[in-house]
């Protein structure tokens, strides 16, 4: 594809409920990352895969979070038992396997735990 | 203290102007730093990367770089009201240096 694509765009879900969110990079993009922005915030690092190698997951709140990436392409970050502090832009970002080590950013999506 | 510091802002400069944005850091050891456009409501995206201090030119843009003083800014010359957005400093950190900490941002105002 041309950039990175995220569905669903929108998630609105009820406090406790499970979510997937899920990210498909840039063709070609080996490195795949997953970022949180809270409103008037930079976006925060969640986690961070190399192919289908999950490489550093320090930036995950808690254990209510998990991401992964099966097939070194599509990735879904999974949040279990929601909670309303978990309402915020979820961010994916690719980066190419070669040459400068920029970050390409998706749409987003906006999650809303009520 | 945080990893990356931005002044909030609001910058507002006039049309045409220069606008100079800051950033400081704390890992000495960090090598690579971006500046990231963000309009409301969208995604960040990418304006400039730079390695090595000094400073690094593309078209209006001017990134600088002073790893001694921790210091890295962006200066975007003759200004328009295009430019108005979140400027984001970003500075990739952790141990295989893959991990991008931003800071809280900078919006710019430029009035025509």
């Amino acid at each position: 594809g041309a950039g990175v694509s995220q569905s669903p765009r929108y998630k609105v879900t009820k406090r406790g409920q499970d979510v997937a969110l899920r990210c498909d990079p840039i063709s070609g993009h080996v490195s795949l990352y997953w970022y949180r922005q809270a409103l008037g915030q930079g976006p925060e690092f969640l986690t961070y895969f190399n192919y289908e190698a999950q490489q550093d997951k320090s930036g995950l709140p808690n254990d209510r979070f998990s991401a992964e990436r099966p097939e070194g392409s599509i990735s879904t970050l999974t949040i279990q038992r929601t909670e309303q502090r978990d309402s915020a832009m979820y961010r994916c970002a690719s980066r190419p396997p070669t040459g400068v080590d920029t970050q390409y950013f998706g749409p987003g999506t906006r999650l809303t735990v009520l | 203290q945080k990893e990356v510091e931005q002044n909030s802002g609001p910058l507002s400069v006039p049309e045409g102007a220069i606008a100079s944005l800051n950033c400081t850091y704390s890992d000495r050891g960090s090598q690579s730093f971006f500046w990231y456009r963000q309009y409301s409501g969208k995604s960040p995206e990418l304006i400039m990367f730079i390695y090595s201090n000094g400073d690094k030119e593309d078209g209006r843009f001017t990134a600088q770089l002073n790893k001694a003083s921790q210091y890295v800014s962006l200066l975007i010359r003759d200004s328009q009201p295009s430019d108005s957005a979140t400027y984001l400093c970003a500075v990739n950190m952790g141990e295989y240096g893959n991990k991008l900490v931003f800071g809280a941002g900078t919006i710019l105002r430029v009035k025509s």
